[in-house]
This record gives C-alpha cells, structure tokens and sequence, in this order.
C-alpha cells in the first residue's frame, strides 16, 4: 500500500503567486516526521521543511510552510510569492519507526512544478 | 565547507562488471544511506547504516554491496547480479538515524 501520496505529478503557477503541493501519508506510528524535499534537475534532492507528529504549530522556513492537518493524515507544502528558480520536482516524505528501531524515511513519487515568467 | 560528495558524476559500465560508487561525508554524521532513483519516480532505500563497522538492507538491496570502515565513507557496488543497474544513485547521512538526511549530488550510472 502506498504509504506516501502526491496526487499531482505536475504543477504549473505564476511567478510571484502562491502554489499548494499535496501530499498525504499513511501509517500507524503515532511519533513520526513528515518532509519536503527540492530536486532540481540536477538531481541533488534539498532538504526544505520538517514537521514532527507532535508539534503542535505547522513548519515555516522562508517561503516554505507546511499546512499539517494530522487527522486528515495530509502535509501539504506552500510556497509562497514563487520564483523562477521553484521550478523542479518535489518530494514529501515520511519517516517512521521500524521494530529494529531504525526510522525509515519513505519517499512519495513526487510532484513537479513548473514555475511560469 | 561541509558536505556530502559523490563521485563519479557519471558512470558507465559494460554488463557484467562490477562497479563502485563513492560517498564521502565530513559532517561527522553516524548514519549513512544509498538511494535508487530511476526516472519519474521517488527513492527506494538500498542500504543504510547507523554507524562504522555496521550496515542493514534496505527495500532493494539484491545485486547491490556495502561496507562502512570509516565514519565519512560509505562506498556502494553495484554487482553483475544486480539486473537492471541504470538509474540515478543518491548518498546521504544524518547525525543519527532519528535526523533529517542531507544529501549529495548524486551519481547516474549507465549500463551499456
């Protein structure tokens, strides 16, 4: 089952406005972490915003914020007046604790966004 | 400056050698992961390890070796038994395996 969902493989926003990348999660962990991840097409994946289960106020990080809504198991990452320079593929991902007390991170398929002048 | 590299940029191989991809850290990081990408898809974790001298499978780990003798090393080999070695290979490493994971740049190998 998937574990991770981002229902849109393509975003297109305006320079400037603001842009909702969705992302759901699924697990039965109740101390889990939640992230978002910048791939440009270089291929480095960058670390953006993280959100634990049990913090109580959603992410902020510059431009980026996460709109976490726990019940609706839902992490959506906002970024706000976006620049040219937004445009690439990202990726929510969720780590969780396995019995061997690693915390897996799993990674969603992933959304790209193209950023329009 | 600190960081994770990965080296080569771009490989390629003819089928049926064995292969080694680099990863260096001087973050001072414990845990270390391998990563495959391949094209229009998310990270699937080949192995990882929490500290020197120790390492664990990850989902895909068939075809693939690891070892861990040095705390900033972390080399991958990609086997003649892995099947279908082309993809994008992504290193990282955390303070500890509960940290968020940075990651390097990357590097794409081609079987030919």
């Amino acid at each position: 089952a998937q574990k991770i969902t981002q229902t849109q493989p393509g975003m297109f926003v305006q320079e400037k406005e603001a842009v909702t990348l969705d992302c759901t999660y699924d697990t039965s962990d109740p101390s889990y972490g939640l992230f978002w991840y910048k791939q440009p097409s270089s291929g480095e994946m960058i670390f953006l915003i993280y959100q634990g289960s049990y913090d109580q106020q959603n992410a902020t990080e510059g431009r980026y914020s996460l709109n976490f809504q726990k019940a609706r198991k839902s992490a959506n990452l906002v970024i706000s007046a976006s620049q040219l320079g937004d445009s690439a593929m990202y990726f929510c991902a969720m780590r969780e604790r396995l019995k061997t007390s690693y915390d897996k991170v799993i990674f969603g398929p992933g959304t790209s966004l193209s950023v329009i002048p | 400056d600190g960081g994770i590299t990965q080296s080569p940029k771009y490989l390629f191989r003819k089928e049926g050698q064995n292969v080694t991809l680099s990863c260096e850290q001087n973050l001072n990081h414990d845990a270390m992961y391998w990563y495959r990408q391949d094209p229009g898809q998310g990270l699937r974790l080949i192995y990882y390890s929490q500290i020197v001298n120790d390492f664990q499978k990850g989902d895909i780990a068939e075809g693939y070796s690891v070892s861990r003798e040095k705390k900033e090393s972390f080399p991958l080999t990609v086997t003649s038994a892995q099947k279908n070695p082309t993809a994008f290979y992504l290193c990282a490493s955390s303070i500890d395996p509960t940290d968020t994971q940075y990651f390097g740049p990357g590097t794409r190998l081609t079987v030919l």
